[in-house]
């Protein structure tokens, strides 16, 4: 069975950078077919994505968190990571990881992990 | 971009009923890209449906999903008490990959 687990800081100071990491166990995270993504909710909000990775190492950002957001993966930890810097007080949401799979959607969640960005 | 709008915001209805939720995308989403999301109180998204029409494993056959053109649709034929929660749709055929608002289904 495929689980994800976010893991990282649950509180980080304005204008800092935001660092999350998403451990899979139970299958690989090498396999093609997939891609690697981070979804966030506001607090009483909908979801919104932030990106996601491909096995090829190639990536796709949402356009509006472009310019602050790196994702990268390491194989050899079967982790993904996110970085969103220059971080305010309208990045505080709860930070979910998820596999998707080409023609199917997102499947498998991480249960999803709180960041609160203040001082 | 594709831009994906729900409707209703809200649906008020009572246990054995049939919920009919709306997906409209703003462009044609490729290869019928659209899943179906339910998200209850505290917990991450589950995948209902994918593929616009097609039930992710374990997902009970009272969700179907169906899609027209640019409008899609998810319908819960009987309402069990466990199926009052937040659903959103998500196209993942073009990036950006985004979700609709959600449409909550709530108990009358």
């Amino acid at each position: 069975q495929v689980q994800l687990q976010e893991s990282g800081p649950g509180l980080v100071k304005p204008s800092q950078t935001l660092s999350l990491a998403c451990t899979v166990s139970g299958g690989s995270i090498s396999s093609g077919g997939y891609y690697w993504s981070w979804i966030r909710q506001h607090p009483g909000k909908g979801l919104e994505w932030i990106g996601c990775i491909y096995n090829s190492g190639s990536t796709d950002y949402n356009p509006s968190l472009k310019s602050r957001i790196t994702i990268s993966i390491d194989t050899s930890k079967k982790q993904f990571s996110l970085s969103l810097n220059s971080v305010t007080a309208a990045d505080t949401a709860v930070y979910y990881c998820a596999r998707g799979a080409f023609g199917s959607g997102s499947y498998y969640w991480g249960q999803g992990t709180l960041v609160t960005v203040s001082s | 971009e594709i831009v994906l709008t729900q409707s209703p915001g809200t649906l008020s209805l009572s246990p054995g009923d049939a919920a009919t939720l709306s997906c409209r995308a703003s462009q044609r989403v490729s290869s019928s890209s659209l899943a179906w999301y339910q998200q209850r109180p505290g917990q991450a998204p589950r995948l209902l449906i994918y593929g616009a029409s097609r039930r992710a494993p374990g997902i009970p056959d009272r969700f179907s999903g169906s899609e027209s053109g640019t409008d899609f649709t998810l319908t819960i034929s009987r309402l069990e008490p466990e199926d009052f929660a937040v659903y959103y749709c998500q196209q993942y055929g073009r990036s950006p990959f985004a979700f609709g608002p959600g449409t909550k289904v709530d108990m009358k």
